[in-house]
Parts: structure tokens; sequence; C-alpha cells
């Protein structure tokens, strides 16, 4: 089993659809937990931190359900340039980052 | 300011041959962490170095290995290339000793081996 498991997509969503993302992680242990965006040949970029208590940053929200091992990321409103893969990252120890696969995410106009 | 920089951006070796990708951290950051992507994958990780010293190896064959330099700069080696070691390599720089978590990427490097 993978330590951290996205469904790789691709989702193709309409400008202005909410779009959801689930991720599941193996390691009860893990304490920290974030969304990177990664554009096609580029490198990652952090989007925002996962907290138990839920993380908003416009029209992103990131979810973390301890009890069930997943994180999730909602985007509202979803725009052409939201189309990239998103990566889901669970921080197994103090510097060890654990990347998903990602899932990769489609705006159509 | 100066993000992450790394090189060369591409690379083309041959199997066998041995490759040194370089990398410079965000001014300040004194950690450096090396992935590597392989096409369809989240970046895994390799290496990572602070302060000079390694503080982490992820599950990579010792053909890999790496150091940092008084600078905070980092190199990453990789001896008798594979097919397989085609892939994008990732540097990462991180500020807090402890807590490296919050990492920012370089562009990478991208290695092609035939």
């Amino acid at each position: 089993r993978k330590e951290v498991e996205q469904d790789p997509g691709p989702f193709n969503v309409p400008e202005g659809a909410t779009v959801a993302f689930n991720c599941t992680y193996s390691n009860s242990a893990s304490q920290s937990f974030f969304w990177y965006r990664q554009d096609c040949r580029k490198e990652p970029k952090l989007l925002m931190s996962v907290y138990s208590s839920g993380n908003e940053d416009g029209r992103f929200t990131a979810q973390l359900n301890r009890a069930s091992q997943y994180i999730s990321l909602l985007i509202r409103d979803s725009k052409l340039s939201d189309s990239a893969t998103y990566l889901c990252v669970s921080v197994e120890s103090s510097y060890k980052l654990i990347f998903g696969s990602g899932t990769r995410l489609l705006v159509r106009p | 300011d100066a993000g992450v920089t790394q090189s060369p951006t591409h690379l083309i070796k041959t199997r066998g041959q041995h490759v040194t990708l370089r990398c410079s951290p965000i001014s300040g950051h004194k950690s450096v962490s090396w992935y590597q992507q392989v096409l369809g994958q989240g970046p895994q990780f390799i290496f990572q170095y602070y302060e000079k010293e390694e503080r982490g190896r992820g599950n990579f064959p010792d053909r890999f290995s790496a150091r940092q330099f008084p600078n905070y700069s980092s190199e990453l080696n990789v001896n008798a290339l594979l097919l397989g070691d085609s892939a994008l390599y990732l540097c990462a720089s991180s500020s807090a000793p402890l807590n490296s978590y919050e990492q920012y990427f370089g562009p990478g490097t991208r290695l092609t081996v035939t």
C-alpha cells in the first residue's frame, strides 16, 4: 500500500464548478500535511497547509480527518488557471515529505 | 529575491556514466533536500542536509550520494547511471532546522539516461 494515495484523475470540470479531491495516508503518526500544486514540467509549489480545524484560503479549502486518515482539497469557482496537478503531502518526520502521485485537474471554458 | 536555483536545466547521459547536479538554496536557508520525480509520479525523497550534515536518506541505492558546502549549496551525485534514473531531480530548501517541512522547490534538473 502506498503511503499517500490519490486518485490520478483527470478531473475535467467547467469554469465556475466546485471540485474536490481526496487523499489517504497510511502513517497514523504523521503530524503535518500539505497540498502542493504542480504545473506541467514545472516544480511543485506549496498551495496550503492542512489543519484538523480546516484551512481556507480564498477559493481553496483544505480539511484533515485523522480518524479516517484522509485529507481533502475543495476548489470553488474553478478558473482556467487552476488546471494543474495537485499533490497531497504527508510529513513523515521533521524533514521528510511523502508525496502522493498527484491528481490532475483540467478546467475547461 | 532569488529562489532555489539548480544546474544544469537538462542533461543527457549514457548508462554507466556519472552525473553531478547542483543546487543553491534560498538566501538564508540552511537546509537542502533532494527529490526524484519520475514521470507520472510524485517526488520521492532522496536526501536532506542541514549545516553540512546528512539528516535523512530515502530508499535509494548507494549509487546516490550528496553533500552540502559551507555556503549551504549542495551537490547530488549519481554513479553508474541506469535507464531508470531518468527523471526530474528537484532540490528544495527550507529555513527551519527542526521543522523543515515548509520546503521551496527549485525548477529541477531533467536527466535523461540513454
